[in-house]
Parts: structure tokens; C-alpha cells; sequence
């Protein structure tokens, strides 16, 4: 059973990077069958994906958050990352990690969520 | 990018009684790409449907999907206690991959 969980600071100051880590357990990240993504809810809103990143590092981005994300792979840890930059309130979110396929992009497993505040 | 429209935006119905959840596309979903994800609180989404109207692995077939092009709806014929959340569409027919504002069902 694959399992995901999000790390990380749960408070990020205005203007600062807000980053989080993504362990992936009873699978293997390096598998090339799916992509692994972040996708985030504001406080009482819907969904919104982040962006994905494939087994070899390929990586797409959602064009409304481009210019400021950037999601890596540790295949040594079983590990995918986010880092979101210039971060403003509008960014405090639940932050979710997740495994697609790569024909069809359909969230299977997720992990429970990470709620990241950004305030001085 | 496809924005998609969920109503009604609250359903309040009582256990037994069916539930029928509306999706609405600006666009066409390629290939009936379209998902559907029952939220709980404070737990993540899980899948329930895709491709418009195929179960998930596990999941009842009191819950059905149906539709095309821009309108899809979620059905649930008797709603058990277990159905009361928040259920989301999304479609993967194109990116980037977007996400209904969702439609909260709760006990009447």
C-alpha cells in the first residue's frame, strides 16, 4: 500500500520560501509509471494543482504559479519537494503531496495534508 | 484553461434519499476525461469516479457518474451515512488539470 506524507513548516513569513518534502513509502518515486504532485486547498475553497514532477526529473508546472515554483526529486530518500517563492498570505493553503498515472493524471493516493500559513 | 462549475454549492438531503451532484465544463472535457472526489473532513480526497462513469477500486455502485462534453453529474441513489462530504470533479482532458469548487452534501 503506497503511503505519502507532507513535512514542513507550518508558518512561513511574507516574501520568504515556503518549502515542504514529500516521503513516499511502499513504493518506489523512481518507478516510471506515475508522476508525483502538489496540489493545494485554501482555507474552506477547492482545489488547486501545483505542479508534477516524473520519475527522471521532468517537471510541469501550472502556468497561474510558474514563475514561482520549483518541484525536485531525492530518489535517494523516496522523496519529492515544493518550494513556492515570494510566498503572501494568498498562498496559506493545506498542501497536498499525490501520485498520478502518467497517460491519465487521476489522483490516486494522496497524502493527509499539510496546512502552511504565511504571516509575520 | 477549462474552469469547471459545480452546483448546487450545498444539497441538504436525509440518509436513504438520492443525491444528484451537477459538474458543468466552459469547455468541451476531452475525451469524457472527467473525475469525480468525495472529501471528509480534515482527511484528503478520494477518488471516486472516472472517465465520466467508471467506479474507482471499492467504491459502491449506489454512487454512479454519468455525462459528456460539458455536463456530467455525480449520482447517489440512497445516500448512506458515510455519504455526507464534499465531492469534487475534476478533468484531466487537458492542462492544467482543474478542479470544481465543490458541493457539500450534508444531513438535512
Amino acid at each position: 500500500q503506497v503511503q505519502l506524507q507532507e513535512s514542513g513548516p507550518g508558518l512561513v513569513k511574507p516574501s520568504q520560501t515556503l518549502s515542504l518534502t514529500c516521503t513516499v513509502s511502499g513504493g518506489s518515486i523512481s518507478s516510471g509509471r506515475y508522476y508525483w504532485s502538489w496540489i493545494r486547498q485554501h482555507p474552506g475553497k477547492g482545489l488547486e494543482w501545483i505542479g508534477y514532477i516524473s520519475y527522471s526529473g521532468r517537471t510541469y508546472y501550472n502556468p497561474s504559479l510558474q514563475s514561482r515554483v520549483t518541484i525536485s526529486l531525492d530518489t535517494s530518500k523516496n522523496q519529492f519537494s515544493l518550494k513556492l517563492s515570494s510566498a503572501t498570505a494568498a498562498d496559506t493553503a493545506v498542501y497536498y503531496c499525490a501520485r498520478s498515472g502518467i497517460v491519465v493524471v487521476l489522483f490516486d493516493y494522496w497524502g493527509q495534508g499539510s496546512l502552511v500559513t504565511v504571516s509575520s | 484553461e477549462i474552469v469547471l462549475m459545480q452546483s448546487p454549492g450545498t444539497l441538504s438531503l436525509s440518509p436513504g434519499e438520492r443525491a444528484t451532484l451537477s459538474c458543468r465544463a466552459s469547455q468541451s472535457v476531452n475525451s469524457n476525461f472527467l473525475a469525480w472526489y468525495q472529501q471528509k473532513p480534515g482527511q484528503a480526497p478520494r477518488l471516486l469516479m472516472y472517465a465520466a462513469s467508471s467506479r474507482a477500486t471499492g467504491i459502491p455502485d449506489r454512487i454512479s457518474g454519468s455525462g459528456s462534453g460539458t455536463d456530467f453529474t455525480l449520482t447517489i441513489s440512497r445516500l448512506e451515512p458515510e455519504d455526507f462530504a464534499v465531492y469534487y470533479c475534476q478533468q484531466y482532458g487537458s492542462s492544467p488539470w482543474t478542479f470544481g469548487q465543490g458541493t457539500k452534501v450534508e444531513i438535512k
